[in-house]
């Protein structure tokens, strides 16, 4: 089974300041992680992924991802935060199998301050 | 191209009655999905399907019934709505293989009183 932790349900930084997202993961098979973000009444928009190869994922707006296979990690960071990355995101594992399914973190919400 | 739309956006019911929430999408996606947000929980899966015709269970469908008459449409159904349904419903689609993105609509926000 497939499962995916993130530790910290808010995380509030400074813009300009580095932000940094964790997200651990357990599976049975090799891993396939999304980060979806999703901003104030709107639905989830990936981010990025990890499928294979490079372990570190670069997507929108500035954000990048290092899978971490000896951690079983896949942490979310921006070396310096914006008031428009104010939003929630959520780490995400793709289960084996048909239907291509996801199972999602409980969500981090990052506050953005001046 | 609208991507996933969901209908209606707003809906407050009394407990017992009944409502249907319409996703439709326009990516010719075989496979739809319908979720439940709720404070600290995530995104649940409720029930999915992999094209039309094809219904399944995800994580907590108790109280929901889907229909998929036309790829296009995926319909989740609350029968007799309890309070504990009270929660933001997100449908997604997706092209249907592992590393697939999902495409989200912009949820319905459903009030049971």
């Amino acid at each position: 089974a497939q499962s995916v932790t993130q530790l910290g349900s808010h995380l509030s930084v400074s813009e300009g300041a580095l932000v940094l997202l964790r997200c651990n993961y357990s599976s049975s098979v090799p891993p396939y992680l999304f980060w979806y973000v999703q901003y104030p009444n709107q639905g989830l928009q990936l981010l990025l992924k990890y499928t294979t190869g490079a372990t570190l994922v670069k997507g929108i707006n500035g954000f990048e991802a290092e899978f971490k296979k000896s951690e079983t990690s896949f942490h979310l960071t921006k070396p310096s935060a914006h008031m428009s990355d104010a939003a929630e995101y959520f780490c995400a594992v793709s289960h084996t199998g048909t239907a291509s399914k996801l199972t999602f973190g409980t969500g981090t919400r990052l506050q953005v301050t001046l | 191209n609208a991507g996933v739309t969901q209908t209606p956006k707003f809906r407050v019911l009394k407990t017992g009655q009944s409502m249907t929430l319409l996703c439709a999408q326009d990516m010719n996606h075989e496979y739809m999905y319908w979720y439940r947000q709720d404070p600290g929980m995530g995104l649940r899966l409720i029930h999915y399907s992999v094209g039309e015709g094809t219904t399944a269970k995800g994580e907590v469908p108790d109280g929901y019934n889907v229909s998929r008459l036309k790829k296009q449409n995926f319909l989740l159904g609350l029968e007799s709505a309890a309070p504990s349904q009270t929660s933001v419903y997100f449908c997604a689609s997706s092209s249907g293989t592992r590393i697939s993105e999902q495409f989200f609509g912009p949820g319905t926000r459903l009030t049971v009183l």
